[in-house]
């Protein structure tokens, strides 16, 4: 059973344009949402995380959208970057539950000069 | 501050050997946590350990699997008789508190090709 569903599972986007992720869970129980970048032969890494008591949260050129009743949200990139060529997961984990990461199946991202 | 540290950073074996992953948390971390990440896939859950014991071992294979976390020395999973669908890359992650109220950060992993 996936619990949390990434899409696309591939994406090309063009210097300077938006890239967007998406997931979708099922286990209402979560209640932490982190996003991961990992580039090839590295762990991944932190990007940037929310929780459902809020719709959207922005870093810099990374932003969250959270849809609680929906159960969706996503991962949008502003500006893109060819350095922002990378695979992104989604995840979720549940306070004081299991504390196991569940990642979604990742995106390949490809930003193209 | 460094990092969570994984070694050795690759590692090969033949069917049958045992393999033994390394992962030194960040300093201040008791929480670790061990991924593994299949080829085109994302990371799945093994095991969820605190210094000296396994709280949630749920993910890893019933057999030939094992992991711990001393109270001196890094978490080391364990891997005996190993098999060419052990190939992997595996994942250490550590946090301060436990993982719903503080994020997971990952080593670089440690790459078992099983020959």
């Amino acid at each position: 059973q996936q619990q949390v569903k990434q899409s696309p599972q591939s994406l090309i986007v063009q210097k300077g344009g938006i890239s967007i992720i998406n997931c979708a869970y099922e286990n209402t129980a979560f209640d932490y949402f982190p996003w991961y970048q990992q580039f090839p032969g590295k762990g991944p890494a932190l990007l940037i995380a929310i929780r459902p008591d809020v719709s959207e949260k922005k870093e810099g050129r990374f932003t969250i959208s959270f849809n609680k009743s929906a159960k969706q949200f996503s991962l949008h990139i502003m500006d893109s970057q060819p350095g922002d060529s990378a695979t992104y997961f989604c995840a979720a984990v549940t306070q004081g539950g299991s504390e196991k990461l569940v990642f979604g199946k990742g995106t390949k991202l490809t930003v193209n000069p | 501050n460094a990092g969570v540290m994984q070694n050795p950073r690759h590692l090969v074996r033949r069917r049958g050997q045992e393999a033994r992953l390394r992962c030194s948390p960040m300093k201040g971390h008791s929480h670790v946590y061990w991924y593994r990440q299949l080829p085109e896939e994302g990371l799945k859950f093994m095991v969820y350990l605190q210094k000296e014991n396994i709280i949630d071992e749920s993910g890893m294979p019933k057999e030939r699997f094992s992991a711990e976390f001393p109270k001196e020395g890094p978490s080391i999973l364990r891997i005996q008789q190993v098999v060419r669908g052990d190939s992997a890359a595996y994942f250490c992650a550590s946090s301060r508190f436990s993982a719903g109220q503080e994020t997971q950060y990952f080593g670089p992993g440690t790459r078992l090709l099983v020959l």
